[in-house]
């Protein structure tokens, strides 16, 4: 059973041009959901974390939001060096550590 | 501030042969540890985690194990690498089990032929 979809698998941005990933996810009781961006052969670096429905994180260009069944990552006039993999990752209330992670969203911003 | 080093960064290891890749922490004392492995268009899949020296949970059981020496130090190893093994190994740490992000180390990049 997945527990963290994120859609689209990738995404093709022209500089400027604003759009949203999304991540939904199945786990009951959730204790967090985490944004991280990855950029290729390197470990991911973590953005934002959101604990609560309504919640929202803002980091430059970046703003994460958080609803019961989902969250956004919404860019704002993106550049090409926000070109990188987001990964989407929650914890639940009944898995202690467990982390699960999504596979992803890759971006990229043309210039 | 709080670092964490994983080497060796690549590795290309015949099958049959032992593994050891290591991951320390500097910064901070009594981290949570774990040891994910990532393989292409899958997410990252958690292995093994630590909370203390000595005290290592599996989560997936596989041909790997891990062992915690010393505080800041977590060890991944294998006795006889499978073909299956193959992948990029990400270590992290978090200050707290529940409601704490966890940061990754750069990984490393294990191919076995």
């Amino acid at each position: 059973e997945d527990q963290v979809t994120q859609s689209p698998e990738a995404l093709r941005l022209q500089e400027g041009e604003s759009s949203s990933l999304n991540c939904s996810y199945t786990v009951s009781g959730l204790r967090g959901l985490f944004w991280y961006r990855q950029d290729p052969g390197k470990g991911p670096e973590f953005l934002f974390t959101l604990y609560s429905a309504g919640e929202e994180k803002e980091k430059e260009r970046l703003k994460a939001t958080l609803t019961k069944k989902e969250s956004f990552l919404h860019i704002t006039a993106p550049k090409p060096e926000d070109s990188a993999t987001y990964l989407c990752a929650v914890q639940a209330r009944d898995t202690g550590n467990q982390f699960y992670f999504g596979t992803g969203t890759s971006l990229t911003v043309i210039p | 501030s709080q670092t964490i080093h994983q080497w060796p960064a690549t590795l290309v290891q015949p099958v049959g042969s032992p593994l050891s890749l290591e991951c320390t922490v500097e910064g901070t004392s009594n981290p949570n540890l774990y040891w994910y492995r990532q393989a292409a268009g899958r997410g990252l899949q958690l292995l093994f985690y630590s909370v203390g020296i000595g005290q290592i949970s599996s989560e997936v059981p596989q041909n790997l194990s891990a062992s915690r020496p010393q505080d800041r130090q977590f060890i991944l190893s294998s006795k006889k690498l499978l073909l299956s093994d193959s992948g990029f190994y990400l270590c992290a740490w978090s200050w707290g089990i529940t409601f704490y992000e966890q940061y990754f180390g750069p990984g490393t990049r294990l191919t076995v032929t």
